[in-house]
């Protein structure tokens, strides 16, 4: 499976959009990019997944470069509730189980 | 609606003592379940997945053992602790749909797991 590269840390203000950037180079073309987030002692919480177009739902946009390389979520209004561990994943699209890989993550940190 | 559930949400066990852990869901059926345990200050890595009773399948070489004895129902366990086994140890499903597989995994609260 393809890897990611995210910076370990961000900080963005309440209110403000938050742009988290990520970076799988070598994603394979049957492979999805999922984002999940994980607030402090909690299990990860499903936030969006894309293939090649951009995605949108109630809680993020998630926006993917033409050649698949990298993609950024965007969380459009920041809130403190915001605050968590966010994790680029890709993984393919594959009968059975689902094996998701979680790296480090990006810790974002929301500021009043 | 569809709930997961896991037990304890807190453990404390002394190394070499057995372990159980317990997850169910309700609301569905047929679902994938995984297990997964979190290191301190590391990222979330995938133990053991089954997609139906009694089959599991082991992702890590480890001290620790998965079993399934009904649909919704998925026990971690080992024999004797090591330190090394202290964790947050977390239990997710995903619906069983064949041939697409690109559904979310919904996690369960989380058993945290002290061993000394």
């Amino acid at each position: 499976d393809a890897k990611t590269t995210q910076p370990p840390s961000m900080d963005c203000a309440e209110g403000r959009a938050a742009n988290l950037p990520c970076n799988h180079s070598t994603i394979s073309g049957n492979e999805y990019v999922y984002w999940y987030r994980q607030i402090h002692s909690q299990g990860p919480q499903y936030i969006i997944h894309g293939l090649k177009n951009n995605e949108t739902n109630e809680m993020a946009s998630l926006i993917i470069t033409e050649d698949r390389k990298s993609s950024t979520l965007i969380l459009p209004h920041a809130t403190l509730r915001d605050t968590a561990v966010y994790y680029c994943i890709v993984s393919p699209d594959f009968q059975g189980a689902q094996k998701l890989v979680f790296g480090q993550g990006t810790r974002l940190t929301i500021n009043p | 609606s569809q709930t997961i559930h896991q037990w304890p949400a807190t453990l404390v066990q002394p190394v070499g003592s057995p372990l159980s852990l317990e997850c169910t869901v309700e609301g569905t059926s047929n679902p994938n379940l995984y297990w997964y345990r979190q290191a301190a200050g590391r990222g979330l890595q995938l133990l053991f997945y089954s997609v139906g009773i009694g089959q599991i399948s082991s992702e890590v070489p480890q001290n620790l053992s998965a079993s399934r004895p009904q649909d919704r129902q998925f026990i971690l366990s080992s024999k004797k602790l090591l330190l090394s086994d202290s964790g947050f140890y977390l239990c997710a499903w995903t619906p069983f749909r064949m041939p697409l597989a690109t559904d979310t995994q919904y996690f369960g609260p989380g058993t945290r797991l002290t061993v000394l």
